[in-house]
């Protein structure tokens, strides 16, 4: 089956420019969370959303960074007046299922990711 | 906060050989504890879990062990092979909570 797919696959950006990033989520999954992961690191959580609700924005690094999921599928990572700074592989991940507490788990499907080069 | 700490690589082995990734985290409560996996060119992957205090994820040959009292969860395999050459990361899911907090990564490279 259909996998999480994200595009376009690879962007460069001039500095000041703004980017949109897309997500396909696996269908039917209600939560969708988008991480950045630079250069050598570890994915870091940027937001979560249970179908269209944003529930945690906490790890967007600034105001330029906004994030989307109007009809609770598809999701687009805004950044505006990108910065060399942004430069990053920007992952979506969705999961079946609200995931709180610990009683419950669902496993989080990540996408091939988006490589962003800002010059 | 939260936080994962595993071992820096490159690590490079020879086929056959024993592998041992440290993994040691920072959290209250009771966290999930994963690996994932990143081949050459694909995306992260799940490689094994642990939901809870002792329990022994597995998956591919590869171990893991929930290790309360250590905050440890270090991935072992007795036997490694070139194709599982790759990047691991260690991760936690906070006890409540959805995010995943990652490690930095381990390159593990395998020579024939």
């Amino acid at each position: 089956g259909a996998g999480v797919s994200q595009s376009p696959r690879y962007k460069v950006a001039k500095r000041g420019q703004d980017v949109a990033l897309r997500c396909d989520p696996i269908s039917g999954h209600v939560s969708l969370f988008w991480y950045q992961q630079a250069l050598g690191q570890g994915p870091e959580f940027l937001t979560y959303f249970q179908n269209e609700a944003q529930l945690d924005k906490s790890g967007l690094p600034s105001d330029r960074f906004f994030a989307e999921r109007p009809e609770g599928s598809v999701s687009t990572l805004k950044i505006q007046r990108t910065q060399q700074e942004d430069s990053a592989v920007y992952l979506c991940a969705s999961s079946l299922a609200r995931v709180s507490g610990r009683s419950s788990y669902n496993e989080q499907f990540f996408g091939p990711g988006t490589r962003l080069t800002v010059l | 906060g939260d936080s994962v700490t595993q071992m820096e690589g490159p690590v490079t082995l020879s086929e056959e050989a024993c592998l041992t990734i440290n993994c040691t985290y920072t959290a209250t409560g009771y966290p999930s504890l994963f690996w994932y996996v990143q081949y050459p060119g694909e995306g992260l992957q799940l490689l094994l879990k642990a939901t809870k205090a002792d329990d022994k994820g597995s998956n591919k040959g590869f171990e893991a062990t929930y290790r309360k009292e250590t905050t440890s969860f270090h991935l072992e395999k007795g036997s490694v092979q070139v194709s599982d050459s790759a990047v691991y990361f260690c991760a936690l899911r906070p006890e409540y909570g959805n995010k995943l907090v990652f490690g930095a990564g381990t390159i593990l490279r395998v020579k024939s």
